[in-house]
């Protein structure tokens, strides 16, 4: 079945820096690839995803890019704000059950 | 507010306890989720619906049991339950699975098994 590693499980930015978060999935049958911000006594929202005929996608300071040779996709987040510190997880479909990753407690310090 | 609510949000409970996790969104899906979220780990799927049908269950063990009356409300049955039961559960719901579908997530209920 899909496996998902995502790294690093923490990560700690000056606010203005960019962020990168990474991961890898292992079944090259998946093709849908979202990524889901977790705030503090909330459930994960998504704030991006990428399908597998798609190399690259962005979204204001949100970004995805997606190496479908290599099997691994990256967020990043560009001109990082306090507001942004959360917990990422990126996750990945082949069939509609979506693997997800372990999470990046990221921390953006004014 | 993501359209998914559930309740309560906080639960503890003993061992010999029998509980129930409710669920229900507003957002005309016709499959909802439910996932176990533990610390330091990735969420892990438990259940999956569509249409009221039980579609995936991901090795999950009887002292947790779903039901599903209709499309818009999902339960989660609690008996006999561990200490490493304790997590956050997720309810999600969306359109069909099986495709290539946002997943929207109610807030968890934090359950702490004594």
């Amino acid at each position: 079945g899909e496996n998902v590693e995502q790294h690093p499980s923490t990560l700690s930015v000056q606010e203005g820096d960019s962020a990168v978060i990474k991961c890898t999935y292992s079944d090259s049958a998946s093709n849908y690839f979202p990524w889901y911000k977790q705030e503090l006594g909330k459930g994960p929202q998504l704030i991006i995803d990428i399908r597998s005929n798609v190399g690259e996608k962005k979204d204001q300071r949100i970004a995805v890019t997606l190496n479908k040779t290599a099997k691994h996709f990256s967020l990043h987040i560009t001109e990082t704000q306090p507001e942004d510190s959360a917990v990422y997880f990126c996750a990945a479909s082949g069939g509609g059950k979506l693997i997800f990753g372990q999470g990046t407690e990221l921390s953006v310090k004014p | 507010e993501t359209g998914v609510t559930q309740t309560p949000r906080h639960l503890v409970m003993g061992m010999t306890n029998k509980k129930s996790l409710k669920c229900e969104q507003h957002l005309g899906h016709n499959a909802m989720y439910w996932y176990k979220q533990s610390a330091k780990k990735p969420l892990e799927l438990m259940f999956v619906y569509n249409f009221k049908e039980q579609t995936e269950n991901n090795s999950v063990p009887s002292r947790f049991s779903p039901e599903c009356p209709n499309s818009s409300h999902l339960f989660l049955h609690l008996h006999t339950l561990q200490p490493e039961d304790s997590a956050l559960y997720l309810c999600a719901s969306s359109l069909p699975s099986g495709g290539l579908h946002e997943q929207f997530f109610g807030p968890g209920t934090r359950l702490t098994v004594l």
